[in-house]
């Protein structure tokens, strides 16, 4: 399975900037995720990033808030922008190759004060 | 895609007994079910899949049963011991390959 590798793994922020996520993947895979999991909660998808195309965002989700780059098949940001407390979460990168099954990065643990 | 139903939320057994997680679904198109496990502070992890094609796939002591007609899929975990505790999600995906989590099941297993 692709070994993905996530960071920052934490990060404490102030209220108002914003936090680019790094997601690298040892192998070339089609289709990468972004996920958001508050404590105690499932997994909320963000938005899917597919290499050359624009990110297709979930509902309640929109690109100026969370912006994303795919420049290739192993690589991905997401980036948290304008944070405020309410985004204070775990944010989780994840791939899919095709029908294979889905794995998941270890996570960035966000705080904002 | 459409959601996927998981019962019950909390879980609570005594060491060595069984465990069954159960997920309900209404759309057609959905051909794979996985099953992620999570422990406190980690990646969900997958544990064991299924395809639409299979009704029952056995690993060790986990299993996941299928009912493509009744459109419900179960996990169970046999011999359940302490390390078993963790939060299990259930997922299913179709021909877009973009997974439907499950709210997820608090599984606690007592020595």
């Amino acid at each position: 399975s692709a070994v993905i590798s996530q960071k920052p793994s934490r990060d404490i922020c102030q209220r108002g900037t914003s936090l680019t996520i790094q997601c690298q993947v040892d192998s070339q895979v089609t289709m990468m995720f972004w996920y958001r999991q508050q404590p105690g909660q499932s997994l909320t998808l963000i938005a899917t990033a597919n290499q050359g195309s624009e990110a297709t965002y979930e509902s309640g989700f929109v690109i100026d808030k969370f912006p994303i780059s795919r420049p290739n098949l192993t690589f991905s940001t997401l980036t948290v922008s304008n944070m405020s407390p309410e985004d204070s979460s775990i944010y989780l990168c994840s791939t899919r190759q095709g029908d294979q099954p889905q794995h998941f990065g270890d996570g960035t643990r966000l705080s904002i004060l | 895609g459409e959601n996927v139903e998981q019962h019950p939320s909390t879980l609570s057994v005594q060491e060595g007994d069984s465990a069954v997680i159960k997920c309900t679904y209404s759309d057609s198109a959905s051909n794979y079910f996985p099953w992620y496990k999570q422990e406190l502070g980690k990646r969900p992890q997958l544990i064991i899949d299924i395809r639409s094609n299979v009704g029952e796939k056995k690993d060790q002591r986990i299993a996941v049963t299928l009912n493509k007609t009744a459109k419900h899929f179960s996990l169970h975990i046999t011999e359940t011991q302490p390390e078993d505790s963790a939060v299990y999600f259930c997922a299913k995906s179709g021909g877009s390959y973009i997974p439907t989590f499950g709210r997820g099941t608090s599984l606690i297993v007592h020595p």
